[in-house]
């Protein structure tokens, strides 16, 4: 079945330094890869899309590239706010019948002033 | 434009009390979930619908049931409430869950004692 395994947290930066969160995934098929956003005490937030191989999401300085080759979905940003302190989901849905979101566990990210 | 909109925020119940979790979406999706997420689960789907008249199981469905009499709205009832049904309980609807992912709502914390 479909799973996805993003790195484990947590994580602690400094204001602007770079950031990685590692995601890597099994699926059948071409799913469609997504990044959520989840601030303290709120739902979650769509931050970014890719739904072929070799797309970018982007989206307030956070990209992630689609490699199929290495069926993964890194999360990077060049420079850190202490306001992207939150809680990663990396996730995909690959299609069909299939009407399931597949989560990873989440990476609390807390960036430091 | 509300998004999707979950009531109530918080709810604390006793053992073997039901009570139902709503949802509504302004946005005309055809496809809704319920997900409860809990600490190192990430999130779990619970039961999903894709239009008005037609729902099944998620990976978690015991205990709760639900019902799409509208587009708009998705309830989700616990039949009995059970101390394992603690956790944080988020809707999320979609026009097309492959290329635009789900819109969650802020959540409903529910603990039960």
């Amino acid at each position: 079945g479909d799973s996805v395994t993003q790195m484990e947290g947590p994580v602690t930066l400094s204001e602007e330094a770079f950031l990685t969160i590692n995601c890597t995934y099994t699926a059948t098929g071409y799913p469609s890869l997504f990044w959520y956003v989840q601030y303290p005490g709120e739902g979650l937030q769509l931050l970014l899309k890719a739904t072929k191989a070799d797309d970018k999401g982007s989206n307030k300085g956070f990209e992630a590239t689609y490699r199929k080759e290495t069926t993964s979905f890194h999360l990077e940003k060049g420079s850190v706010q202490v306001s992207d302190s939150a809680v990663y989901f990396c996730a995909l849905n690959s299609g069909g019948s299939n009407y399931k979101l597949t989560f990873g566990k989440g990476t609390l990210l807390t960036v430091n002033p | 434009n509300a998004g999707v909109t979950q009531t109530p925020k918080f709810q604390v119940l006793k053992t073997g009390q039901s009570m139902t979790l709503q949802c509504a979406q302004d946005m005309n999706h055809e496809y809704m979930s319920w997900y409860r997420q809990d600490p190192g689960m990430g999130l779990r789907l619970i039961h999903y619908s894709v239009g008005a008249g037609i729902t099944d199981q998620g990976e978690v469905p015991n205990g709760y049931n639900v019902s799409r009499s509208t587009t708009e709205d998705f309830p989700l009832r616990l039949l009995s409430a059970a101390p394992s049904q603690t956790s944080v309980y988020f809707c999320a609807s979609s026009y097309s869950r492959t290329v635009n992912g789900y819109t969650f709502g802020s959540g409903t914390r529910l603990t039960v004692v």
